[in-house]
């Protein structure tokens, strides 16, 4: 069993303030690894899918970083609004396995 | 608009009776998918099918089943035999199984048995 770990499981986060959260994963077989945005009632959104070593994406004030060997990935905000509240979710699959495996996420509340 | 459709939203059921959720995409994507999302546990992967009239079990299929008759619908029907029904249940699509293909999700269904 894969075992994919965010930290920290949530956080509160003052609007205008930047701010970072952790997706660890298996550092052996990997083969990709996807960023989610999850608002309440609504449908998990895609931010990121991520194959490279040292690969960094941005989409807008959102950014991830990746990093293989150790496994881990980094997911920024910066300056920090209230419609970036949510729960973040990463999920990872390695060679050899055509499914992913999601962490538990990471819920970020942004207080005005 | 292209999207994924689940229905129902909201499903009461008493225990023993069989249901089934309601998966429609029209994105034309190959590949479809059913997870189950519990409190403080990540999304576990129940079934995925890659191509019509062809399905995988995934982590924890027990006590349910799908089928693939078109490729833009993936009926999961909870069984009688699933110990622990009540949860609420995500279906998604994607083009494909690479790695690069994002995996775009339906609202969800909260299924509840009494």
């Amino acid at each position: 069993i894969l075992n994919v770990e965010q930290s920290p499981q949530s956080l509160h986060v003052q609007e205008g303030d930047s701010t970072n959260f952790t997706c660890g994963f298996p550092s052996s077989n990997f083969y990709a690894l996807h960023w989610y945005r999850w608002e309440t009632a609504k449908s998990p959104e895609a931010l990121f899918v991520m194959t490279l070593n040292g690969d960094e994406k941005k989409k807008g004030r959102i950014s991830a970083t990746l990093n293989t060997k150790e496994g881990y990935s980094y997911l920024y905000i910066k300056g920090s609004q209230p419609e970036d509240s949510a729960t973040y979710l990463c999920a990872f699959r390695n060679f050899g396995n055509e499914k992913l495996t999601f962490g538990t996420g990471t819920r970020l509340t942004i207080i005005p | 608009d292209g999207g994924i459709t689940q229905s129902p939203k909201y499903l009461f059921r008493k225990e023993g009776q069989n249901v089934t959720l309601s998966c429609e995409q029209n994105l034309n994507h190959d590949a479809m998918y059913w997870y189950r999302q519990d409190p403080g546990q990540g999304l576990r992967l129940i079934y995925y099918s890659q191509i019509v009239n062809d399905f995988q079990k995934g982590d924890i299929a027990e006590g349910y089943s799908v089928s693939r008759e078109k490729k833009e619908s993936f009926p999961l029907t909870v069984t009688s035999a699933q110990k622990n029904p009540t949860a609420f249940y995500l279906c998604a699509s994607s083009r494909g199984q690479t790695s690069g293909n994002t995996i775009y999700f339906g609202e969800g269904s909260w299924l509840t048995v009494v």
